[in-house]
């Protein structure tokens, strides 16, 4: 079946350091997004991407479709504690409702 | 407004019990998605409707678990009889086909099952 690779896995980062993680497929996608989810709860959505090298920003967050509409990736900058949790790539293909989705990174802040 | 709300949160029950879980889509929206969730197997799909109908119940395990749409806003999935490696964490998300992007899916908070 389709897959995504998604990584790190893990990452234990400082207080005020810049993340960044990353999606590929050998699939092509038409949408890309990125949630978060908290412990008990459910993925909240943080950026959703529609076009191949979009670029896009959500406060301290921004995410990229890749060119080749194969790949995303998602970086935080001054990272602070409430952004700890794990981060899911997800991606559509065609007309589909379903979503592809990455295993997850859990971005855990050192203290 | 109001988001995706489940019922329950936690469910605790013994092996060859049935079990219900219950989801409440936002108002307006006309999708529905059953997840499950676990550490070795992460999200995966189980079945979504759009429109009360079904559209693919291909990640549905097996015969044992079943979903409803009995009407626009609310879906139950069931697992009869439940095993414990029906232990994880079950969400529902919706979404809209009117507001132009199909894709966008909330989620609800969850219900975490444990079958002892």
């Amino acid at each position: 079946g389709q897959q995504l690779n998604q990584s790190p896995q893990s990452m234990f980062i400082q207080e005020g350091e810049d993340v960044s993680m990353n999606c590929t497929s050998s699939s092509i996608f038409n949408t890309w997004l990125w949630y978060k989810q908290d412990p008990g709860e459910g993925p909240v959505l943080l950026i959703a991407l529609y076009k191949a090298g979009e670029l896009t920003s959500n406060g301290r967050l921004t995410a990229q479709f890749g060119i080749t509409r194969k790949d995303s990736f998602l970086n935080i900058s001054a990272s602070i504690p409430s952004d700890v949790g794990i981060y899911f790539c997800a991606g559509q293909l065609g007309s589909n409702y379903q979503l592809i989705w990455g295993a997850g990174t859990k971005l855990i802040i050192k203290p | 407004d109001a988001g995706v709300i489940q019922s329950p949160r936690h469910e605790v029950t013994e092996m060859g019990q049935e079990v219900t879980l219950r989801c409440k889509l936002i108002s307006g929206h006309n999708s529905l998605f059953w997840y499950r969730q676990t550490m070795m197997r992460g999200l995966e799909l189980l079945i979504y409707f759009n429109n009360n109908v079904p559209i693919d119940d291909s990640g549905m395990p097996e015969d044992r678990f079943s979903a409803k749409m009995p009407n626009a806003s609310f879906s139950t999935l069931k697992i009869q009889p439940s095993e414990p490696r029906d232990s994880a964490v079950y969400f529902c998300a919706s979404s809209s086909l009117t507001l132009g992007h199909t894709d966008t899916q909330y989620f609800g908070p969850g219900t975490r099952l444990t079958v002892l």
